[in-house]
């Protein structure tokens, strides 16, 4: 299995506070994603990582904000949770030089806001 | 229309049964395409890619017909382990970057 790690796994929070989930990667890969799952919606993109300091923006991106300052971590920032954000939060990576190759995901981060 | 769209089931089948999906996408320019597999709670995890020319392994077929814009996944002599929902995956108009689809739940019963 692909190195991913994603913490916490579980996350309780109240609307209005900030929330940071983390992706830990061990691969040495170049691409790194956030998605998040919903019923009905399947799985959509917030954000991607093409490399250390370089992100750009997915479908669903409002609300959200990421970093990568090392090629491992990728992390996002909800910078004031609310109740729409209550969700399943998956990190991918990919080993491709392109961004259509195929896609490792962790564990996943289970988000309730409150 | 959604980019990429899937029967979302279940489909409930008894062991050792042949079952099949579709799905369809709407992006006739699309190049890349997958079959996922994700069990409950768990993590999508890559079940196979799917080429022009088709893709088998094992007891499982993906096909692509491009005139249709549809991928297949066919499931032979299915197991209770195959229940799972299984996703197709599209790289969508947008940057290129891959579609979900919103899985098709899959029941296999003894």
């Amino acid at each position: 299995d692909a190195g991913i790690t994603q913490s916490p796994r579980h996350k309780v929070t109240e609307t209005g506070t900030p929330v940071t989930l983390r992706c830990h990667q061990t691969e040495n890969h170049r691409y790194m994603y956030w998605y998040r799952q919903d019923p009905g919606h399947g799985l959509r993109l917030i954000h991607y990582s093409y490399g250390v300091k370089d992100t750009d923006k997915g479908e669903v991106s409002d609300g959200y904000s990421v970093s990568r300052s090392k090629t491992e971590d990728f992390l996002l920032t909800l910078e004031s949770a609310t109740s729409s954000q209550t969700s399943v939060y998956f990190c991918a990576i990919s080993d491709g030089e392109r961004t259509n190759e195929k896609l490792f995901f962790g564990s996943g981060t289970q988000l309730s806001v409150l | 229309r959604k980019e990429v769209e899937q029967d979302p089931g279940p489909f409930n089948v008894p062991e050792g049964a042949t079952v099949a999906f579709n799905c369809t996408y709407s992006n006739s320019a699309s190049q890349s395409f997958f079959w996922y597999r994700q069990d409950c709670r768990k993590e999508p995890k890559l079940l196979m890619s799917v080429y022009s020319s088709g893709n088998e392994d094992g007891r499982f077929t993906a096909q692509l017909n491009r005139a249709s814009q549809y991928i297949s996944l066919l499931i032979r002599d299915s197991k209770l382990s195959d229940s799972a929902t299984y996703l197709c995956v599209v790289n969508s108009d947008a940057g290129n970057m891959l579609t979900f689809g919103g899985g098709t739940r899959l029941m296999v019963k003894p």
